[in-house]
């Protein structure tokens, strides 16, 4: 089936840098892409879509300038969380759906998991 | 806008017992919706989907879930559990527009226990 590849797995990082997450669909071109944050024992909320070659749609309450959502190619999406505090460890997670996929047809990558200290 | 309801937040059950994980949606359109697994520190693992067709669906590692639109409900069930099965449960729902995200409910920890 389709793969959906998160980089880092695992990131530690001082408070006040920022970190960079990827997520490339690896054998399929992926039109719309979703970011995702979960929290501990908690459901995932959906942070921002993000459609090739376009600007990011964040839902509310969710901090433009802090998370930045690039999808510069079919392949590929950046979250960048920008300096970074401790409230924002989490566990992100992209998903993605294909230029040909069916209805419903969503890919979801293994997660991130941000710790700042 | 679409939202889901999962109303149990932990499942405690016997090996080799039936269980069931109860979720409602609502919605003011169609909708299509899911069932995922999420393993501790792992992403999301599709159980199943329906679309459309037949109410009963079937997914991977024997579960199965029962569309009931009267109800607005898609509970999930398995006839008889692993100590595998532990892990965490996610119903989640999307309107029928090409780009809709997932939307999805709280969770359900599945604890099996021998």
């Amino acid at each position: 089936g389709a793969v959906v590849s998160q980089h880092p797995s695992w990131v530690i990082c001082k408070s006040g840098t920022s970190v960079k997450i990827e997520c490339r669909s690896l054998d399929f071109q992926a039109t719309t892409m979703f970011w995702y944050r979960q929290f501990p024992k908690q459901s995932l909320m959906l942070m921002a879509t993000s459609n090739e070659g376009s600007k990011a749609t964040y839902e509310q309450g969710v901090e433009k300038d802090k998370f930045l959502i690039n999808h510069a190619s079919l392949t590929l999406s950046t979250l960048t969380v920008t300096s970074a505090h401790p409230e924002d460890s989490s566990f992100y997670i992209c998903s993605a759906r294909a230029r040909t996929g069916g209805p419903g047809e969503l890919f979801f990558g293994e997660g991130s998991r941000l710790t700042v200290l | 806008a679409q939202s889901v309801t999962q109303l149990d937040s932990q499942v405690p059950v016997f090996e080799e017992a039936p269980v069931e994980l109860r979720c409602n949606y609502s919605s003011s359109v169609s909708v299509y919706l899911f069932w995922y697994v999420q393993y501790p520190n792992q992403g999301l693992q599709l159980l199943l989907k329906y679309l459309s067709g037949s109410t009963l669906v079937k997914g991977i590692n024997g579960f199965e879930a029962e569309f009931n639109k009267s109800q607005t409900s898609f509970h999930l069930r398995k006839p008889s559990v692993h100590i595998s099965d532990t892990a965490e449960y996610f119903c989640a729902v999307s309107d029928h527009q090409a780009g809709t995200a997932l939307i999805f409910g709280k969770g359900t920890t599945l604890s099996v226990s021998s």
